[in-house]
């Protein structure tokens, strides 16, 4: 079992609409949560941390995270043509930081 | 700053040549990463130093050695180059502590193992 899993997609939503992404991960010892944005061609940039269970905003975007179901989720309010991206999850423990394997997002205008 | 510097941005290589990936940064980040992504895939972790001197394995090291003489510097080295190692590779670092999970990333080495 993978350590962290993460629907590849695509995933392909209408402008406006409200995108949900998902993470699942089998290893406890996780302690920090983040998603990351790439576009294409581009190294990943970070969109979102959070360290504990519940829910943290910013903006149009919100990171949750479950530790009990070993769950996190990315939403994002009206989405625009320009978050047309790969959204990748990444969790670290010790020293080391783990990524999904990303979730292609299309908004179609 | 220049931030993290990857060369060279792309490579061919011949199956059994060798080559060093180079990966510099000026932040005074003591942790650095390699990562190689394959086409459509996430990022899969390679090597990764906390430190001048200190370097550990990721998930996937085997063909890849590295080395950390200094804080700026993180060469990855590929010896005995073959296929399965065509992938973009990502060099990132970030600044130790509980608070600072934030990778820089670099821009990149495209390669290609024919």
């Amino acid at each position: 079992q993978k350590e962290v899993e993460q629907d590849p997609g695509p995933l392909s939503v209408p402008e406006g609409a409200i995108v949900s992404l998902n993470c699942t991960y089998s290893n406890s010892a996780f302690q920090y949560f983040m998603w990351y944005r790439q576009y294409s061609r581009k190294g990943p940039e970070l969109l979102m941390y959070t360290y504990s269970s519940g829910n943290k905003e910013d903006g149009r975007f919100t990171a949750q995270v479950d530790k009990s179901s070993k769950y996190i989720s990315l939403f994002i309010r009206d989405s625009q043509p320009s978050d047309s991206a790969t959204y990748l999850c990444a969790m670290s423990r010790d020293d080391k930081i783990i990524f999904g394997k990303g979730t292609r997002l299309h908004i179609l205008p | 700053n220049a931030g993290v510097t990857q060369t060279p941005k792309f490579r061919i290589l011949k199956i059994g040549q060798s080559m060093t990936l180079q990966c510099t940064q000026d932040m005074n980040h003591n942790y650095m990463y390699w990562y190689r992504q394959d086409p459509g895939m996430g990022l899969k972790l390679i090597y990764y130093s906390v430190g001048a001197g200190i370097t550990d394995k990721g998930e996937v090291p085997n063909g890849y050695n590295v080395s950390r003489s200094t804080t700026e510097d993180f060469p990855l080295r590929l010896e005995l180059a073959a296929p399965s190692q065509t992938s973009v590779y990502f060099c990132a670092s970030r600044r130790p502590g509980r608070i600072n999970e934030k990778l820089f990333f670099g821009s990149g080495t495209q390669l290609s193992v024919l």
